[in-house]
């Protein structure tokens, strides 16, 4: 049973381009989170989706950022005009159901903004 | 707003040492709470998921203590090794409902093993 995947591993955009992460759930799983994790700074909530749903946005920047998980296909966060402040390392999780789960997470990618 | 503390920020301790890792949050109502282990521009490693329901987990030489209504809870690493060195990151799953399911992280304590 393969993991979480996320890609591409690594990113490099110019400030100005969009920037597209993908994340592909454990088999089974159909709750998707994305955290982000800013250089010397802590893990931080960004979204929770489900398929078709956004359930809870409450972590994502008011613009430039969105994220989807259509009912085929990986969970898409996209970020518009990236700034060099968007560099990040950003980690999907999935988990099977909320609450008591356990959310198992990603590789991570690895946004540089130039 | 719940906020999750790790103590100490860093920690250097000699080969073979027990030590104890701290965390505290302030919102009691958690569904449960995660070690993670993360090593220097890699992702996530699970240690130990306890459960609000569970007062511990153990796994190998390593132990977590989960004490729900104090707020806090410690990882407990018996016989260090070098290869223990990494930053741990404590989380706790939210509890407060209305959609609310992500994980609050502490900033983590970055931990080196001297040989």
């Amino acid at each position: 049973n393969a993991g979480v995947m996320q890609n591409p591993r690594h990113l490099v955009r110019r400030r100005g381009q969009e920037a597209r992460l993908r994340c592909s759930p454990m088999k089974g799983h159909s709750h998707v989170y994305w955290y982000r994790q800013l250089p010397e700074e802590g893990l931080k909530f960004m979204v929770y989706l489900q398929k078709e749903n956004i359930i809870d946005e409450s972590g994502m920047p008011k613009e430039r950022f969105s994220a989807e998980f259509p009912k085929e296909g990986p969970s898409i966060l996209r970020i518009q005009q990236v700034v060099r402040g968007d560099s990040a390392a950003y980690f999907c999780a999935s988990s099977s159901a909320a609450g008591f789960y356990e959310q198992y997470f990603g590789p991570g990618t690895r946004l540089t903004v130039t | 707003k719940q906020e999750v503390t790790q103590i100490p920020a860093a920690l250097s301790v000699p080969e073979g040492e027990n030590l104890v890792l701290n965390c505290s949050f302030t919102d009691s109502a958690i569904y449960n709470l995660q070690w993670f282990r993360q090593d220097p521009g890699k992702g996530l490693t699970s240690l130990l998921l306890i459960q609000s329901s569970q007062r511990e987990q153990t796994s190998g030489r390593l132990n977590a203590s989960l004490d729900k209504s104090s707020g806090r809870s410690t990882l407990y690493i018996a016989a260090s090794q070098p290869g223990d060195s990494a930053t741990y990151l404590c989380a706790v799953r939210r509890g407060s409902g209305g959609g609310a399911d992500g994980l609050t992280f502490g900033k983590g304590t970055h931990l080196i093993i001297q040989p």
